[in-house]
């Protein structure tokens, strides 16, 4: 079975730092394209990093400079290490695996498997 | 910044067609996913560049895309489907992927 799981989570004062990782199985992190969702309670999604399989990076603007997308091949595991956390952070964080679309090049990645997430609490 | 625009509510009885659009200025481009999220579970794709669906969802569930607007449709509406639905897509550059604003169906 294919499973996606997230640990890490917190709750942590503004200005902190605090690591999400995200361990997979059924499914290697190395060959797939790999994100981080957010949620902020009683909000909607939003994007906030990805990682291809090749290792290039790509963070929303909202993130970009305060937090990181990593993974561990031998651990098969996939991180996002956040710096100068925000209230506006707060949010459950969701690992999923991402596709690009079968035609275009510039079209959006997607998600088709989800973890259950991890909640993060920014507030002191 | 770019945005995707959805109705925050939609409402029908069992068995009826639920319809749920989504309209973004980069759409008739761009292809559009749909989400569907139950309250306290992760969201799941029930629809795919525009129009496809995974293995495991009802064949209910389809879509559509025409102009600047992407329709999600059930056709048939079951009382499990009760949910918040989002769109997905990107803007004209492709560097932007954005979520609309969601949608939450209710089926009384």
């Amino acid at each position: 079975e294919v499973q996606l799981v997230e640990s890490g989570g917190d709750l942590i004062q503004p200005g902190g730092s605090l690591r999400l990782s995200c361990a997979a199985s059924g499914l290697t992190v190395s060959t797939n394209y790999m994100s981080w969702v957010r949620q902020a309670p009683g909000k909607g999604l939003e994007w906030v990093s990805l990682i291809q399989s090749g290792g290039r990076t790509y963070h929303a603007d909202s993130v970009k400079g305060r937090f990181t997308i990593s993974r561990d091949n031998s651990k098969n595991t996939v991180y996002l290490q956040m710096h100068s956390l925000r209230a506006e952070d707060t949010a459950v964080y969701y690992c999923a695996r991402s596709r690009p679309a079968s035609t275009g090049a510039s079209q959006p990645y997607y998600f088709d498997l989800w973890g259950q997430g991890t909640l993060v609490t920014v507030s002191s | 910044s770019y945005e995707l625009t959805q109705p925050p509510s939609v409402s029908v009885s069992p068995g009826q067609t639920a319809r749920i659009t989504c309209s973004g200025d980069a759409l008739p481009k761009k292809y559009a996913y749909w989400y569907q999220q139950k309250s306290g579970q992760a969201p799941v794709l029930v629809i795919y560049e525009d129009n496809k669906r995974p293995s495991g969802i009802p064949e209910r569930f389809s879509g559509s895309s025409s102009g600047a607007m992407a329709t999600l449709t059930i056709s048939g509406a079951q009382v499990e489907d009760e949910a918040d639905y989002y769109c997905y897509s990107t803007d004209t550059s492709g560097n932007h992927w954005v979520f609309g604003g969601g949608t939450k169906l209710t089926v009384i």
